[in-house]
């Protein structure tokens, strides 16, 4: 168990609809990262929090956004969704955002957008 | 651009027989390399890591290789079991770079 908690496990939804995923991050780490994985294909890196505020963005659409909130739980929030967005998405959670460590993966939300 | 990628998406090896699982990586700035397993249905699980300053670091049953020259990265993982099929991702960072890349995978099968 890393320590790392993702709700819903599975979501399913239709298209154009607006889905939010949490995470809670391990005990003491104060960085959250967020990961895209489609079928087959590898982790893309989408955005990092730290301590509440946005540290990195990698390939992350506009339809999505992130926060951060202050007891360090991070929420994603997919809009207007489209079937390419099914996916599995994870978080990560990191003692410090200066990627020098490794991270700790939750189980993950499965996507299905219908 | 940043990019770290498999030369092998798929490997078959026997039960107790070694196996290497590669990795190329492109940013020569990045100074901090992890590889994770994950099993079906589950996140990403850190195995070992290693950073620049190092060309060889060993674990229990696995050790990874660095060499900084040709940007290659491996894992070796001795008397492999079934329990170690899963697939196999490196992944790269620039320390303070914020950004930990990972590659495509490579799934590991492992035959009894």
């Amino acid at each position: 168990d890393s320590g790392v908690t993702q709700t819903p496990k599975h979501l399913i939804t239709a298209t154009g609809q607006r889905v939010t995923l949490r995470c809670s991050p391990r005990s003491g780490d104060l960085s959250v990262y967020w990961y895209q994985q489609s079928l087959d294909q590898g982790l893309q890196f989408l955005i990092q929090y730290y301590n509440g505020e946005e540290r990195a963005k990698g390939n992350i659409l506009e339809r999505f956004s992130a926060q951060q909130f202050p007891d360090l739980h991070s929420e994603l929030n997919l809009s207007s969704l489209e079937l390419g967005d099914s996916a599995l998405y994870f978080c990560a959670s990191s003692q410090d955002g200066a990627s020098n460590s490794p991270l700790h993966f939750g189980n993950g939300t499965r996507l299905t957008v219908t | 651009g940043e990019s770290v990628g498999l030369h092998l998406p798929t490997l078959s090896v026997q039960e107790g027989d070694n196996s290497i699982i590669n990795c190329a990586y492109s940013n020569s700035a990045s100074d901090y390399f992890i590889w994770y397993k994950q099993e079906s249905g589950k996140g990403p699980q850190f195995i070992i890591d290693i950073r620049s300053n190092m060309d060889k670091r060993q674990g229990q049953r696995v050790t990874v290789l660095l060499n900084k020259t040709v940007k290659h990265l491996s894992l070796q993982i001795a008397a492999t079991q079934p329990g170690d099929s899963a697939v196999y991702f490196c992944a790269e960072s620039n320390t303070g770079g914020f950004k930990t890349i990972f590659g495509a995978g490579t799934r590991l099968f492992v035959k009894a």
